[in-house]
């Protein structure tokens, strides 16, 4: 059991779109549709953003959507704001009742 | 509205047993809908999945851990716990108690408490 594979960092500029991907394998991302994704600001808990692949929460922006293609699921953020700033951390359903994290992913709004 | 809250020891000399608690309030841990789960952050480092527990006792754990981790749950407490053995210093780390909605998504955290590992 590996842990997903996120970029280390992305940023973009107000107004704009960013898209963080996460790679995994046949025997998590790929086979099943059970990938989530949080939002962490520095020095507080994650924050569910999305669940299943793409759907959200309540009370959770629709500038937030995930989607998922073969192994790889992807989080894209739009209309970028400067309270978006925090790490991103992807997760999945590996079978057998275990879940495998991915490395996380700095968001800089620049 | 449920919060999840940890607690336990902030310091753990190595080769001894870490042991947090999590207190469930606003929300019963006997729901047959959710299940509880353990996860870890190095500092400076991605969150790591410990494991879960369902209230009637069934565990699932991390491969990696299996070996040193223990899962529990009081529902006469309305808390579910956490053991881990024979630590090292790779074992410091913020540790949140949260909430599976069944899913595998994490719905509710704990706010995590950091146990550090050191002599």
């Amino acid at each position: 059991q590996s842990a997903l594979t996120q970029p280390r960092s992305v940023s973009g500029s107000p107004g704009q779109s960013v898209t963080i991907s996460c790679t995994g394998t046949s025997s998590d991302v790929g086979d099943y549709n059970y990938v989530s994704w949080y939002q962490q600001h520095p020095g507080k808990a994650p924050k569910l953003m999305i669940y299943d692949v793409s759907k959200r929460p309540s009370g959770v922006s629709d500038r937030f959507s995930g989607s998922k293609s073969g192994n790889t699921a992807s989080l894209t953020i739009s209309g970028l704001q400067a309270e978006d700033e925090a790490d991103y951390h992807c997760c999945s359903y590996a079978g057998r009742y275990t879940v495998v994290f991915g490395g996380g992913t700095k968001l800089t709004v620049l | 509205q449920l919060q999840l809250q940890e607690s336990g020891p902030g310091l753990v000399k190595p080769s001894e047993t870490l042991s947090l608690i999590c207190t469930v309030s606003g929300g019963s841990i006997s729901s047959t809908n959710y299940y509880w789960g353990w996860i870890r952050q190095p500092p400076g480092k991605g969150l790591e999945w410990i494991g879960t527990i369902y209230y009637s006792g069934s565990t699932y754990y991390n491969p990696s851990l299996k070996s040193r981790v223990t899962l529990s749950v009081d529902t006469s407490k309305n808390q579910f716990s956490l053991k881990l053995s024979s630590v090292t210093a790779a074992d410091t780390a913020v540790y949140y108690c949260a909430r599976d909605a069944g899913g595998y998504d994490l719905d509710y955290w704990g706010q995590g408490t950091l146990v550090t590992v050191s002599s």
